[in-house]
Parts: C-alpha cells; structure tokens; sequence
C-alpha cells in the first residue's frame, strides 16, 4: 500500500525558515516524480513544485520560486520542501504527492499525504 | 500562471445529475489532455477522480465521468448521492511544465 507521510509544520514568524519532510512507502521512489500541494485555509489546491524521479529537475510555481526547494533522498525514501522568506500568504496545508505515471514530471496525482499545517504568523 | 475558473458552488437532488465546469486557456486545458480532478470531503486529503480528462482510476464509481470541450473541462457526477457531497478541484498540466488548479467547486446534495 503506497503511503506518503508529512512533518516538519508548525507555527513560523514571516521571514523565518521551514523544512517539510515526506516519508513514503510501499512503491518504489525513485521512479516517481513527487509534487508539493498546498491549501491555505477555507480556499482551493495550489500546486508549489515538483521534482523528477531522479531528483534532477525540479518544478516552482512563480509564486514560490527562488524562496522554496524542493528535494529527495533516494537512500532515506523521503521528499522535501525547503521554505525560506516565509510570508504570512504560505499559511496553509502541505500534501506531499505521488504522480500517477512512472514517466513524466508533472501531472496526476494519484497519491496524497495527510497534509502538515504551516502557519506563518507573528 | 492564472488558476482555472471553476464555480464556486453547484447542488443537485439526490438521483439527479450535476455537471461542473472548469474553465483555462489554451496555454492548459485546451492545450493538453491533462485534466485531472479531485474530490475532497471537508478535513481530509483530496482523492483522485478523474484522470486524462476522462478515465477513472480503479475504484472510482463509474457514476464520474469527465469531457473536454476546447478550453473548458467537465465532471458530471450521475444518479447524486448523499456521499457525493464534498469539495471538487480540477487541474490541468501548462505550458509551462507547471500544474495548475481552478478555485474548487462544493457540491451540495440537498
């Protein structure tokens, strides 16, 4: 059974710094690219960035570009999100994701994580 | 990138059929066919619905289907159950290599 499992959220003053993680399991990793989804409170899905299977290329939403990283470990089977320069906007509920089809980058998401709360507030 | 328009909210009798709309541009929806949608029961994480604009994944009621019409996308849910009540989230690959979602649609079964 695929499962993907978030931590790392919490409570951040704006400007600070926060790093998501994602354990998954019961598929092999490294042939999926991986997505982060985020929805801040009482609105819609926002995709943020994904990340090719091989953990060379990687995918920003211009939102988030040049203040978010995202990365993986092949050895640890874990995903992550680096978020730098935080504002008060990034408040929201992080998925982790799996894509659906073992090629391409971006796209279908066919496996969601239970979400972690970030909330950047002074 | 601008989200997709989605309607803010849609309602159908339980048996009856309902149809929501997701509306991009050419640079997504009427350019790829990857749309995709999602349903998503209130304090849960959004489940995979509809894939490829109109192909169920294994276990989805056949009562889902999915179309396309230029640079508008569709889910029409038939025969409405009380269960089918829940937010719903299109989202489409861009020209960008980036994925983009519409503002969500809450389906009220009255």
């Amino acid at each position: 059974e695929v499962q993907l499992l978030e931590s790392g959220g919490g409570l951040v003053q704006p400007g600070g710094s926060m790093r998501l993680s994602c354990a998954a399991s019961g598929f092999t990793f490294s042939n999926y690219a991986m997505s982060w989804v985020r929805q801040a409170p009482g609105k819609g899905l926002e995709w943020v960035s994904a990340i090719s299977g091989s953990g060379e290329t990687t995918y920003y939403a211009d939102s988030v570009k040049g203040r978010f990283t995202i990365s993986r470990d092949k050895s640890k089977n874990t995903l992550y999100l680096q978020m730098n320069s935080l504002r008060a906007e990034d408040t929201a509920v992080y998925y982790c994701t799996k894509k659906r089809e073992d090629y391409g980058d971006v796209g279908t998401f066919d496996c969601w994580g239970q979400g972690t709360l970030v909330t950047v507030s002074s | 990138q601008s989200a997709l328009t989605q309607p803010a909210s849609v309602s159908g009798s339980p048996g009856q059929s309902i149809t929501i709309s997701c509306t991009g541009t050419s640079n997504d929806v009427g350019g790829y066919n990857y749309v995709s949608w999602y349903q998503q029961h209130p304090g849960k994480a959004p489940k995979l619905i509809i894939y490829d604009v109109n192909n169920r994944p294994s276990g989805v009621s056949t009562r889902f289907s999915g179309s396309k019409s230029g640079n508008t996308a569709s889910l029409t849910i038939s025969g409405l159950q009380a269960e089918d009540e829940a937010n719903y989230h299109c989202t489409s690959y861009t020209v960008s290599s980036t994925q983009v979602f519409g503002g969500g649609t809450k389906l009220t079964v009255l």
